[in-house]
C-alpha cells in the first residue's frame, strides 16, 4: 500500500533558526497536502500543491512539490515559538480513486 | 461556520463498555471522515462516507468497529466492547470531495478505556 514518510520525526530549533521537514512517498502522488496540529489541537490545512514542482509561499512558510510528485518539503524561515506543532503531510496516490494517506509528522518544539 | 462538531470531547470508560463518538460536519460538505490518532501509529483513517453511504472501511480495525450516517449531520463511531488498546483520540473530518479539497477536522474525542 501507500506509504508517506516524514523526516525527521522531530526537532527542537531556537527561535530564529530555519526548518526544514522532508515528506517522500513510495509512490507519485496526484496533489500533496500539508496540515498542521499544534499541542493538544486539531489538524489544521495549510496548503495544497498540485503541480510539479509547484513552490507556494505563505509569509514565513515555503511549500515544495517534488517534480516526480514523490516528494514535498515544507521549510520555515525564522521560526518563532507560534511555529510549535506537529507538521503532516498527506497525499492521494496518481491515477487511483484512493483516499488521502496521511505521512508520519514532524513534531517541532521551537524554545527561546 | 460552525465547523465540525464532535462529542463528547473525553471519554474515559472500563473495558467491556461500549463507546458512542458523534460528529457534526460541517454543512454541505460530502464527505465524512472518522480517524484515529496514537503515538504509535499516527493518524490512521478508519472509514468514510460520502453522501452518507460509507465508501472504504479498509481501515475499521475489527467487527468491534462500526460507524453509520443516518443523515447528511450526523455520524457515529461505536465500540463495543471497547478495549484498552482502543485508547486514543478520534478525529471526525468533513470535505467537500476526497481528492483536492481541504480536510476540516473537529477537536476530537480523547478515549481512554481502562
Amino acid at each position: 500500500g501507500q506509504q508517506v514518510m516524514q523526516i525527521p520525526q522531530y526537532q527542537h530549533v531556537q527561535e530564529g533558526e530555519d526548518f526544514t521537514t522532508y515528506c517522500n512517498s513510495s509512490t507519485t502522488l496526484s496533489n500533496i497536502q500539508w496540515y498542521k496540529q499544534r499541542p493538544g489541537g486539531h489538524p489544521v490545512f495549510l496548503i495544497q500543491l498540485v503541480k510539479s514542482g509547484e513552490v507556494k509561499k505563505q509569509k514565513r512558510l515555503t511549500f515544495q512539490f517534488g517534480e516526480a510528485k514523490k516528494n514535498s518539503s515544507l521549510h520555515i524561515t525564522a521560526t518563532q515559538t507560534t511555529d510549535v506543532g506537529t507538521y503532516f503531510c498527506a497525499g492521494i496516490r496518481s491515477g487511483t480513486a484512493s483516499k488521502l494517506t496521511f505521512g508520519t509528522g514532524t513534531r517541532l518544539q521551537v524554545t527561546l | 461556520d460552525a465547523g465540525v462538531i464532535q462529542s463528547p470531547r473525553h471519554e474515559v470508560t472500563e473495558m467491556g463498555q461500549e463507546v458512542t463518538l458523534r460528529c457534526k460536519p460541517i454543512s454541505g460538505h460530502d464527505y465524512l471522515f472518522w480517524y484515529r490518532q496514537t503515538m504509535m501509529r499516527g493518524l490512521e483513517l478508519l472509514i468514510y462516507f460520502n453522501n452518507n453511504v460509507p465508501i472504504d472501511d479498509s481501515g475499521m480495525p475489527e467487527d468491534r468497529f462500526s460507524a453509520k450516517m443516518p443523515n447528511a449531520s450526523f455520524s457515529t463511531l461505536k465500540i463495543q466492547p471497547s478495549e484498552p488498546r482502543d485508547s486514543a483520540v478520534y478525529f471526525c473530518a468533513s470535505s467537500w470531495t476526497v481528492y483536492n479539497s481541504p480536510l476540516h477536522f473537529g477537536n476530537g474525542t480523547r478515549l481512554t478505556v481502562t
